[in-house]
């Protein structure tokens, strides 16, 4: 079975401060992205990477950045987080060119901002 | 108008109800499409893929429609673990950056 793996469940964090989420596959997956789930909104894609050291913006990636330093590792930072960062964070991971498969998520983050 | 839209329900059915919801999608190129169940504070999961002549897993059926640009989800003999919500996916170019979630469907089986 696939593992997407999220470090922390939960977080809370103070406005302002360096945010770092990470996640970690162990099926050899060159596809990883970070997603950010809100009421009403659905998910929204931040960021993605289809190799090392490779990066792509999403939709929403304002405030934020991402680091692929390792295949099985995507690591999320909030540079100075905010009250509107608040939010569930879901990392995902799939493999290059397997657009008719689906995503296998991780548990995923909720990050609240105070 | 949203690129892949959902009606949010709830959708609330007695137990062993057949229920069906549908989800429509704005590009008409869009390549493949997924159904996803995310249950209550969880992360969402491939319930099934969709394909063009429609398929069947169990007690789930989808369908999917390219001249209505929607797909659809059937569930027949609904337990109370179907409670879910049910994320609609799909892929508009075959770019794995562009797999626009549906914002989902919440359904609660009622015993």
């Amino acid at each position: 079975d696939v593992k997407v793996t999220q470090s922390s469940r939960y977080l809370v964090k103070r406005t302002g401060e360096k945010v770092f989420l990470e996640c970690v596959q162990d099926m050899d997956h060159e596809n990883m992205f970070w997603y950010r789930q809100d009421p009403g909104l659905g998910l929204r894609l931040i960021y993605f990477s289809y190799d090392v050291k490779m990066k792509e913006k999403g939709d929403i990636p304002e405030g934020y950045s991402v680091s692929r330093e390792k295949k099985e590792r995507f690591s999320l930072i909030l540079e100075s987080a905010s009250t509107n960062q608040t939010s569930m964070y879901l990392c995902a991971s799939s493999l290059q060119g397997a657009t008719t498969d689906g995503y296998t998520f991780g548990s995923g983050t909720r990050l609240t901002v105070v | 108008r949203k690129e892949v839209e959902q009606d949010p329900g709830p959708f609330n059915v007695p137990e062993g109800a057949t229920v069906a919801f549908n989800c429509t999608y704005s590009n008409s190129a869009s390549q493949s499409f997924f159904w996803y169940r995310q249950d209550c504070r969880k992360e969402p999961k491939l319930l099934m893929s969709v394909y063009s002549s429609g398929n069947e897993d169990g007690r789930f059926t989808a369908q999917l429609n390219r001249a209505s640009q929607y797909i659809s989800l059937l569930i027949r003999d609904s337990k109370l673990s179907d409670s879910a919500t049910y994320l609609c996916v799909v892929n508009m170019y075959s770019s794995a950056s562009k797999i626009i979630f549906g914002s989902g469907t919440r359904l609660s089986i009622r015993p």
